[in-house]
């Protein structure tokens, strides 16, 4: 059973810094690319990062470019988020997500973890 | 970016009526479409891929169909555990993008 946890969330001020975490188990994980998409409070999903498989290539939506970095360490099954700079907007649950083979859709989400930003 | 469209917002409906939600992209995305499911306090289920193949475990009162810019997600007799958001995603252009949601209620 593919299973996704994330953790690393909560309350930051305004030009803070989280690193989010999503541990990943039940697959080959270093084949697959893993996401992190988030969902402000009653609003829609967007889509923020991906890295690949190996780590060698990774993609950033135009909202979190600059301020966020992905990584993985693939000995660890475990997706990173090292979000800088956070701002109020930047409050939401936080999901990493599982794409499918080839195809950017998302099979499998972890529960979300909770980043609060405000003084 | 590509934007993803749907309509109703929300669509009220009844135990065992039918359900038809509209997606649409700004540009056309072939096939490359898949919808989720949220129930409150949970995280988003994939339900359909490829625009029309239900993914593992979906019951087949779910189904999806439409190409290039117009789709549509069908729940042909609505059970008490299908009301929830539902939301589509195209993954046809980069970077992916998801619609507004619609909301199944009763």
């Amino acid at each position: 059973e593919v299973q996704l946890l994330e953790s690393g969330g909560g309350l930051v001020q305004p030009g803070g810094s989280l690193r989010l975490s999503c541990a990943a188990s039940g697959f080959t994980f270093s084949n697959y690319v893993i996401s992190w998409v988030r969902q402000a409070p009653g609003k829609g999903l967007e889509w923020l990062s991906d890295i690949s498989g190996s780590g060698g290539s990774t993609d950033y939506a135009d909202a979190v470019k600059g301020r966020v970095t992905i990584s993985r360490d693939n000995s660890k099954n475990t997706v990173y988020l090292q979000m800088n700079s956070l701002r109020v907007e930047d409050t939401a649950l936080y999901y990493c997500a599982k794409e499918a083979w080839n195809y950017a859709y998302f099979e499998d989400w972890g529960q979300g973890v909770l980043v609060t930003v405000s003084s | 970016e590509m934007v993803m469209t749907q309509s109703p917002a929300t669509l009220s409906e009844s135990p065992g009526g039918r359900a038809t939600l509209s997606c649409r992209a700004s540009q056309s995305i072939n096939s490359h479409l898949a919808w989720y499911q949220q129930k409150p306090g949970q995280a988003p289920r994939l339900l359909i891929y490829g625009a029309s193949t239900r993914a593992t475990g979906v019951p087949v009162r779910f189904s999806g169909s439409g190409s290039g810019t117009e789709f549509t997600l069908t729940i042909s007799s609505l059970q008490s555990e299908d009301f929830a958001v539902y939301y589509c995603q195209q993954y046809n252009n980069w970077p992916r993008t998801f619609g507004q949601g619609t909301t199944v209620e009763i």
